[in-house]
């Protein structure tokens, strides 16, 4: 089975700062696939950047740049320059390369980003 | 990018009616969608995999007789929470994809409050 752990419930960052958003996963399966997604108040989930599992390089989106260490089982997601607007819910979530491609979703970080 | 429209945003129903929720990808055909549901301050729970033409995949503990999935189209899946109760309230969103090299998109979602 599938599991994705967020283990950080909240996190503070000042603005310009740079942040890291932990993320650890466990699968069998040797092909998959992770995600970050942001949750604004909003509720929308808005796509923030992906790696795939046989991926040789880091993903980077930007601001966003995932930190993929295969061995570790670990898909952190740096934000560089943190804006204001960058406050929201954080989740971490992970694909199977089957043919369904569901996404299995950790328990979410909230960043507040400070002025 | 692609978009994925939800219908309606927010709904108040009566307890024992039904709801019926649309999901439709706008510039893409999507095979596959999927259905999710999150509570308060918690994580998007998968509830179902819809799959155009045949019948949905339901993940364990979710009731298909409750929560009944139409996906008739490439482009419109709909989730009808039969007979509502207030225990059904919850903010319930979709997501499609068009195929598996590509992220899932969400809609912006519905919430739900049965009274």
């Amino acid at each position: 089975a599938q599991k994705i752990t967020q283990t950080q419930p909240g996190m503070f960052v000042q603005e310009k700062e740079a942040v890291t958003l932990d993320c650890t996963y466990d699968t069998s399966d040797p092909s998959y696939g992770l995600f970050w997604y942001k949750q604004p108040s909003s509720g929308e989930m808005i796509f923030l950047i992906y790696q795939g599992s046989y991926d040789q390089q880091n993903a980077t989106e930007g601001r966003y740049s995932l930190n993929f260490q295969k061995a570790r089982k670990s898909a952190n997601l740096v934000i560089s320059a943190s804006q204001l607007g960058d406050s929201a819910m954080y989740f971490c979530a992970m694909s199977a390369m089957d043919s369904s491609y569901k996404l299995i979703f950790g328990s979410g970080t909230r960043l507040l980003v400070r002025p | 990018g692609a978009v994925v429209s939800q219908h309606p945003s927010w709904v108040i129903c009566k307890s024992g009616t039904s709801v019926k929720i649309e999901c439709r990808s706008l510039d893409f055909q999507a095979t596959t969608m999927f259905w999710y549901r999150q509570f308060p301050k918690q994580s998007l729970m998968l509830m179902a995999t819809s799959n155009e033409g045949s019948k949905a995949t339901y993940e364990q503990g979710v009731e298909k007789d409750k929560f009944l999935i139409n996906h008739a189209s490439l482009t419109l899946s709909t989730l009808t929470v039969t007979s509502a109760h207030p225990e059904d309230s919850s903010f319930y969103i979709c997501s499609a994809t068009q195929n598996r090299n590509s992220p899932l998109h969400f809609g912006n979602g519905t919430r739900l409050t049965v009274t």
